[in-house]
């Protein structure tokens, strides 16, 4: 299976929200509700941020939020701050596989 | 609180067999709550899910390296293991050992990585 696709940055002010899209195929986003989301800061491992497509793990901000459309996934960060700068990756089950993107960096301006 | 911790060698020689270890503080793998196993990270390949160990030493392994890893448990000393076999260069990365809930794909507890590089 091919990784899903991630726009490479996304960047905005603080207060501001902004959203990271995911694009996979028919074969893992558009079929199964198995997508999440991961933060990753420099040196350190993920942080899981989605689940099960819109579901936050307890102590997650509720200024993560995340969707699904047919075959894309979006994580939207609402009033963006500035710790929430670092990589962001998309991740869906394939069949019987775990893909993931390739990472899109989030600046705060 | 649930402490994930690798352990092993930071180069192996090419050809040879990458073992890593993660040893699991605050709870227990031999509860069937969750499967236990390994992520690797390069700038090459991204993030990429090797493998996982469930209930009753189930594994699951991604497709494009099922013939070389084998994801092993430990009850006794709750840990668990990777031996990824023939590796190469391309083999080089961060290896993150994880948490999963059986039958969803996310992982929600990752130890802090180690670093592998294959190299002569």
């Amino acid at each position: 299976q091919s990784a899903l696709t991630q726009p490479a940055s996304v960047s905005g002010s603080p207060g501001q929200s902004i959203t990271i899209s995911c694009t996979g195929t028919s074969s893992d986003v558009g079929t199964y509700n198995f997508v999440s989301w991961y933060q990753q800061y420099p040196g350190k491992a993920p942080k899981l941020m989605i689940y099960e497509v819109t579901k936050r793990p307890s102590g997650v901000s509720d200024r993560f939020s995340a969707s699904k459309s047919g075959n894309t996934a979006s994580l939207t960060i609402s009033g963006l701050q500035t710790d929430d700068e670092g990589d962001y990756y998309c991740s869906s089950f394939a069949g019987s596989n775990t893909i993931f993107g390739p990472g899109t960096k989030v600046t705060v301006l | 609180q649930l402490q994930l911790q690798e352990s092993g060698p930071g180069l192996v020689k090419p050809s040879e067999t990458l073992s890593l270890s993660c040893a699991v503080s605050g709870g227990s793998i031999s509860s069937c709550s969750y499967c236990w196993g390994w992520m690797r990270q390069s700038p090459g390949l991204g993030l990429e899910w090797i493998g996982s160990i469930c209930c009753g030493g189930s594994t699951y392994y991604n497709p494009s390296l099922t013939s070389r890893v084998t994801v092993s448990a430990d009850m006794s000393k709750n840990q668990f293991s990777l031996k990824m076999t023939s590796v190469t260069a391309a083999d080089s990365a961060v290896f993150y050992c994880t948490r999963n809930p059986p039958a969803v794909y996310y992982f929600d507890y990752w130890g802090q990585g180690t670093l592998v590089a294959v190299s002569s």
